[in-house]
């Protein structure tokens, strides 16, 4: 079964550090991706950062990077030097070749940034 | 640049009746995507359109969830019957057939239905 799963339901940091949000993804496909997507209060999702399942070198987005361990089944989301504006849930998903490139989301892990 | 747009922001239904959910896409983009997000969870996958041929309505949660894009543009989901389990967002989405190998998802800010 292809799954995604995130265990962190929250996570608080403070202003200026960094944190990683865990998220590990099952699927027997070969080809896949996996995508960051940030949900302020708002509720737009807004894209962070994307990994292929065959990219060498793990995905920078500015102060965004993905930890992307394919043996572990883990695509960890690191954000460094944390902002107020970045406290909101974030969500792990996994694009299927095979399905129309529909989307598999996470639970979501809702994080909290600190002055 | 005009994104995903949505229309109604928000409704709100007594329990039994029809709504109707408007989605307009970015223009030019092929893929279109409905979401269902219950609260406090991830989006999950209801159907995706090409154009106007939904190719994938596996996720439709039952027959009274319809969807179409008959031109090719603008998608409408529509409930029927709506029941108290339908209160969720429904967010749409939309990208082109290929770009940068990610097939990006772009996401409008969705519609928060509640089932009264």
């Amino acid at each position: 079964a292809q799954k995604i799963t995130q265990t962190q339901p929250g996570m608080f940091v403070q202003e200026k550090e960094a944190v990683t949000l865990d998220c590990t993804y099952d699927t027997s496909d070969p080809s896949y991706g996996l995508f960051w997507y940030k949900q302020p209060s708002s509720g737009e999702m807004i894209f962070l950062i994307y990994q292929g399942s065959y990219d060498q070198q793990n995905a920078t987005e500015g102060r965004y990077s993905l930890n992307f361990q394919k043996a572990r089944k883990s695509a960890n989301l690191v954000i460094s030097a944390s902002q107020l504006g970045d406290s909101a849930m974030y969500f792990c998903a996994m694009r299927i070749s095979g399905g129309y490139n529909k989307l598999i989301f996470g639970a979501g892990t809702r994080l909290a940034v600190h002055p | 640049g005009a994104g995903v747009s949505q229309s109604p922001r928000y409704k709100v239904a007594k329990r039994g009746q029809d709504v109707a959910l408007r989605c307009d896409p970015i223009s030019g983009h092929v893929s279109l995507f409905w979401y269902q997000q219950a609260l406090g969870q991830g989006p999950e996958f209801l159907t995706y359109f090409q154009n106007e041929a939904q190719l994938d309505k596996s996720g439709l949660p039952s027959d009274r969830f319809f969807a179409e894009r008959p031109e090719g543009s603008v998608s409408t989901l529509k409930i029927q019957r709506t029941q108290q389990e339908d209160s969720a967002v429904y967010l749409c989405a939309s990208s082109l057939p290929r770009r940068d190998r990610s097939y990006e998802q772009y996401f409008g800010p969705g519609t928060r239905l509640t089932v009264t």
